[in-house]
């Protein structure tokens, strides 16, 4: 039973196409989240979802869009794709907001964008 | 802006040795540190969480330690084995809500 899983593992898109990414989690959790780890390995958060209230949304474009239609789900859509969105995408959840909740992540979403 | 680093991006160490990995933080006090490990082409993997009140945690073979005076953490792992190659990153609750930044990572890879 995979706890955090995520659709598609890859996709490879042209530049100036729209995507989206689905997360699902069978946790019981309140709070999820997007991350983003590039090329230099660095992860660093996007966005997250309580409740299926958006509460935390970093400087990210807004060609990147979530949607949560319920706590169990938060999907990604990326509009008008860029070469510079090539990334890995983890969806993450944690038990809820609170300050030490361990966060479980997803397998990845490997985007290359041509 | 918050900074953390974590040692040299890649670390080779004998088998049966123990390895040590740090993890520096600059203007920042947070409440607790956590360790993830992360293996190629998965996600990052909950390891453990120190308090800032703790100022050690061990769990198995692995040991972290949290000195809020130095602004550093050190992870250890004692008679590593092949099998603890891995990428593992340090992360702090910099702005509450439980939104998790995480440092540069260390590639850690345990030979024969």
């Amino acid at each position: 039973d995979t706890a955090v899983s995520q659709t598609p593992k890859y996709l490879v898109t042209q530049m100036g196409n729209d995507k989206s990414i689905k997360c699902e989690q069978n946790l019981g959790h309140d709070t999820m989240y997007w991350y983003k780890q590039d090329s230099k390995k660095f992860l660093k958060i996007m966005f997250s979802y309580n409740n299926k209230e958006l509460i935390i949304n970093e400087t990210v474009p807004n060609r990147f869009s979530p949607k949560s239609p319920d706590k169990a789900h938060l999907n990604l859509h990326i509009n008008s794709l860029e070469l510079g969105d090539s990334a890995v995408y983890f969806c993450a959840s944690s038990h809820d907001r609170t300050s030490g909740n361990t966060i479980y992540f997803g397998e990845g979403s490997w985007l290359t964008v041509v | 802006s918050q900074k953390i680093e974590q040692n040299s991006e890649a670390l080779n160490i004998q088998e049966g040795k123990t390895a040590t990995l740090t993890c520096n933080y600059t203007n920042y006090s947070p409440a607790y540190l956590q360790w993830y490990r992360q293996d190629p082409g998965r996600g990052p993997v909950f390891l453990l969480l120190i308090r800032e009140n703790e100022k050690e945690k061990r769990k198995e073979r692995l040991k972290v330690t949290f000195d809020t005076t130095l602004k550093q953490s050190l992870f250890h792992i004692t008679a590593s084995q092949p099998a603890d190659s891995a990428t593992y990153l340090c992360a702090l609750d910099i702005g509450g809500g439980n939104k998790l930044t995480f440092g540069t990572g260390t590639q850690l890879k345990v030979e024969l």
